[in-house]
């Protein structure tokens, strides 16, 4: 059973570029969450979907940053024209069933580097 | 908000001995309690969680206790090893399933 996937591992862009981060849960898994983690930092709850609806957005940013997960295919979090304190690594985790205290498995990370 | 406080930020041990992590929050209503271990550049790992209806869960050298009236819990490794050596997020479960984290403990286990 593959854990959870994202892609890609490492992303570099220039200022003004979009940055397009995708995640795959484990099998089974119909809950995704993203965290954002700055440098040296813990890490920060960004937002919370399930496949085509978004449970939970409290920790986006207002402008620039936005989140999918379709009907098929991976959840994509999706930032346009980055910033340099953009940089970051962005964590998703999946957990299997709509209830509190489930497991969250996290993703092995992208990390974003904006020059 | 959901806050969780953590300390400390940094803990130096000598192999062999025990090391504690402590974390405070303040949402009231939280029920899970997770800790990951984080090793440089790599994903959170769940290394043991504790939910409301138990005070304490121990797996071998792994323990975490918690306090529900004083809103603490910590973590307890015991006869730390050199691969313990890592930074252990404590967690929360906040509103919507999302998981508050605290900043971080630093954790070096010196051979």
């Amino acid at each position: 059973n593959a854990g959870v996937m994202q892609n890609p591992r490492h992303l570099v862009r220039r200022r003004g570029q979009e940055a397009r981060l995708r995640c795959s849960p484990m099998k089974g898994h119909s809950h995704v969450y993203w965290y954002r983690q700055l440098p040296e930092e813990g890490l920060k709850f960004m937002v919370y979907l399930q496949k085509e609806n978004i449970i939970d957005e409290s920790g986006m940013p207002k402008e620039r940053f936005s989140a999918e997960f379709p009907k098929e295919g991976p959840s994509i979090l999706r930032i346009q024209q980055v910033v340099r304190g953009d940089s970051a690594a962005y964590f998703c985790a999946s957990s299997p069933l709509p209830d509190r205290g489930e497991t969250q498995y996290f993703g092995p990370g992208t990390r974003l580097l904006v020059l | 908000g959901e806050n969780v406080e953590q300390h400390p930020s940094t803990l130096s041990v000598q192999e062999g001995d025990s090391a504690v992590i402590k974390c405070t929050y303040s949402d009231s209503a939280s029920n899970y309690f997770p800790w990951y271990k984080q090793e440089l550049g790599k994903r959170p790992q769940l290394i043991i969680d504790i939910r409301s209806n138990v005070g304490e869960k121990k797996d071998q050298r792994i323990a975490v206790t918690l306090n529900k009236t004083a809103k603490h819990f910590s973590l307890h490794i015991t006869e730390t090893q050199p691969e313990d050596s890592a930074v252990y997020f404590c967690a929360i479960e906040g509103g919507s399933e999302k998981l508050v984290f605290g900043k971080g403990t630093k954790l070096t286990v010196n051979p």
